[in-house]
């Protein structure tokens, strides 16, 4: 079956780094899209980046372009999100997300649990 | 950017009635690019719905939907208590935006 594991979050400073993995198996990981998506403590969703199945385009929502970086390892099955310069805003629990039906034009058909990132001095 | 508006913000019912749940897009969307999802507390999000009527596996026959341009809405035909948590609209014809949910929570 499908599964998207998550890992890398924790409690980081305002202005530091921090690397986000998911760990996918289950499916041919490296035919699908491949995204990230937050959500703030007691706030919606929001969808933070997207990575084509084969690492060639990659698409960030507005308030992260320039600070975060989304790449893919098609030999290990993972996705990571590597985010600079983090502030207190980008507190939330983040999750990657795929479909398998080809074309980022879908649904995300299949979540993992999540990674909690806490930005606090 | 397209914005998803949601309503009611909160729903409150019993179970065995019926939910409508609203999502108005601020342009149109192609009825192939909407979604719905569920989420309970502490899980992760669940595709409910897609092709803004479609279900996939798994996904039982009470919940539909329907719509076009930029109205959408999600349908519970009778409530059951697992049912209960917040529901999100998806639009990922335009980059990927959410709408901001609607709680359905017991009366």
């Amino acid at each position: 079956q499908v599964q998207l594991v998550e890992s890398g979050g924790g409690v980081v400073q305002p202005g530091r780094s921090l690397r986000l993995s998911c760990a996918a198996s289950g499916f041919t990981f490296s035919t699908s899209p491949m995204h990230w998506v937050r959500q703030a403590p007691g706030k919606g969703l929001e969808w933070v980046a997207l990575i084509s199945y084969d690492g060639d385009n990659k698409y960030y929502t507005d308030s992260v372009r320039g600070r975060f970086s989304i790449s893919r390892d098609n030999s290990k099955n993972t996705v990571s999100l590597q985010m600079n310069s983090l502030r207190p805003e980008d507190a939330a629990i983040y999750y990657c997300a795929t479909t398998l039906r080809g074309s980022y034009r879908n649904p995300f058909e299949f979540w993992g649990q999540g990674t909690r990132v806490t930005v606090s001095s | 950017e397209i914005v998803l508006t949601q309503s009611p913000g909160t729903l409150s019912l019993s179970p065995g009635e019926r939910a409508t749940l609203s999502c108005r897009a601020s342009q149109s969307v192609s009825i192939s690019y909407l979604a719905w999802y569920q989420q309970k507390p502490g899980q992760a999000p669940r595709l409910l719905i897609y092709g803004a009527s479609r279900r996939p596996t798994g996904i039982p026959d009470r919940f539909s939907g329907s719509g076009s341009g930029t109205d959408f809405t999600l349908t519970i035909s009778r409530l059951e208590p697992e049912d209960f948590g917040v529901y999100y609209c998806q639009q990922f014809g335009s980059s990927f935006t959410f709408g901001p949910g609607t709680k359905v929570d017991i009366k």
